[in-house]
């Protein structure tokens, strides 16, 4: 166990809706960091968070968006959902970022199962 | 754009031999390489994360060494066991970011 918890676990909803992921990282960690794993693709790094406030951002669609609150768990919104977003989808933490130390271990959430249909 | 590549894709062996995989990735723009284990209906699990060129970490039976000049990594497994299958990912973290750029990663199936 990680100490990283994400909820639900499995979802199923229809296109064109809109889902919430959420995620609480480990005590103390500061860095949040959502990946996509899709059928025959490795993990897609999404985003991440430090400390509230956005610090990276990779192949993110605009339909997708992510916050960080002030309890440091995070949410990611999945909106004008599409079959192809199907996916697990991983939330990590780290306790920093870059620029306080190299090799920035990240601890993986156990992932929520997003299916559309 | 990081292209990674881990070779092989899969690969099977019998309890107790002693196996190694392959990670490339372009030696620029680098800060860090990571090496994950996934087993099946689990989550990622980092095992190492190496930094220098020659780099080399340990952690019971697996090893991993590290070349940032070539831009290469190995992981071995000695003697390998059945609780040893899972997928190995290789990772490269980006140079002054903690954006990880994961390969698809090597499957390993140990047969007892």
């Amino acid at each position: 166990d990680s100490g990283v918890t994400q909820t639900p676990k499995h979802l199923i909803t229809a296109t064109g809706q809109r889902v919430t992921l959420r995620c609480s990282p480990r005590s103390g960690d500061l860095s949040v960091y959502w990946y996509q794993q899709s059928l025959d693709q490795g993990l897609q790094f999404l985003i991440q968070y430090y400390n509230g406030e956005e610090r990276a951002k990779g192949n993110i669609l605009e339909r997708f968006s992510a916050q960080q609150f002030p309890d440091l768990h995070s949410e990611l919104n999945l909106s004008s959902l599409e079959l192809g977003d199907s996916a697990l989808y991983f939330c990590a933490s780290s306790p920093w970022t870059s620029g306080r130390g190299w090799g920035n271990e990240q601890f993986f959430g156990p992932g929520t199962r997003l299916t559309v249909l | 754009i990081l292209n990674v590549e881990q070779s092989p894709q899969s690969l099977h062996v019998q309890e107790g031999d002693s196996t190694n995989f392959t990670c490339s990735f372009p030696s620029s723009n680098f800060y860090a390489l990571h090496w994950y284990r996934w087993e099946t209906a689990k989550s990622p699990e980092a095992l190492f994360v190496m930094t220098l060129n020659g780099d080399e970490k340990k952690k019971g039976r697996i090893s991993a060494t590290l070349n940032t000049k070539e831009g290469y990594s190995y992981l071995y497994i000695k003697g390998s066991q059945p609780e040893d299958s899972a997928t190995y990912l290789c990772a490269p973290q980006i140079y002054n970011t903690d954006k990880l750029i994961f390969g698809t990663g090597t499957r390993l199936q140990v047969f007892p």
